[in-house]
């Protein structure tokens, strides 16, 4: 089974800049959902997906970051503009029940310069 | 004060060392608790899951939690070199997705 796979491995950017993120769950997962782990701090929850529904996401700190899951497979989280705190590694994760454990990509490392 | 809270560490052990880690929590609404281990350049990988309070073994590894005194606790028998990773700590309420994650604890097995 292939796991869940996240691209770019590593983004470097310019402040002002715009990144787009993407996530390729598990297949057949209905729950996806993007964690975010910036220099210092715990890994922190962004919002979940059901199917192509956004179930949560009260964890997304502002409106430059817009995440779409569209037709319920794939995900991508846009960030425009990219600020310098934006910095950090972005994971994605699925699984088939709620409450239930993650698999995490292998994430996302964004540096914003 | 955070609500979940785990020593970073770092932590180094010999080879076949029994490894105890730990973390606190604030929040009485958590009901799952998880471990993860995170090797470098990697996502977190689940190790171990519980729902409630009680114990849970699997191979060289237990979870305990005590809800009581809102403190978790993963033990690792006969520690290999093979299971130096950052050890995170997880919990989330019933029925819902927000996971919370401690810092990690960075472990080292030498050989």
């Amino acid at each position: 089974e292939a796991g869940v796979t996240q691209f770019p491995s590593h983004s470097v950017i310019e402040k002002g800049q715009t990144v787009t993120l993407r996530c390729d769950p598990i297949s057949g997962h209905d729950n996806l959902y993007w964690y975010r782990r910036v220099m210092g701090k715990e890994i922190k929850f962004l919002l979940h997906f059901v199917k192509e529904s956004k179930q949560d996401e009260s964890g997304m700190p502002n409106n430059r970051f817009l995440a779409e899951r569209t037709g319920g497979t794939y995900s991508t989280l846009k960030v425009q503009p990219a600020e310098l705190e934006d910095s950090g590694v972005y994971f994605c994760a699925s699984s088939q029940s709620r409450g239930a454990g993650y698999t995490f990509g292998s994430g996302t490392r964004l540096t914003v310069v | 004060q955070k609500e979940v809270e785990q020593d970073p560490g770092p932590l180094s052990v010999p080879e076949g060392a029994i490894v105890s880690l730990n973390c606190t929590y604030s929040n009485s609404a958590f009901q799952y608790f998880m471990w993860y281990r995170q090797y470098s350049r990697k996502g977190p990988e689940l190790l171990m899951y519980t729902y409630s309070s009680g114990n849970k073994e699997d191979g060289r590894f237990t979870a305990q939690v005590d809800k009581s005194s809102k403190y978790i606790s993963l033990f690792i028998r006969d520690s290999q070199p093979s299971d130096s990773a950052t050890y995170l700590c997880a919990m989330s309420p019933l029925n819902n997705n927000d996971m919370r994650f401690g810092a990690g604890t960075r472990l080292t097995v030498k050989p």
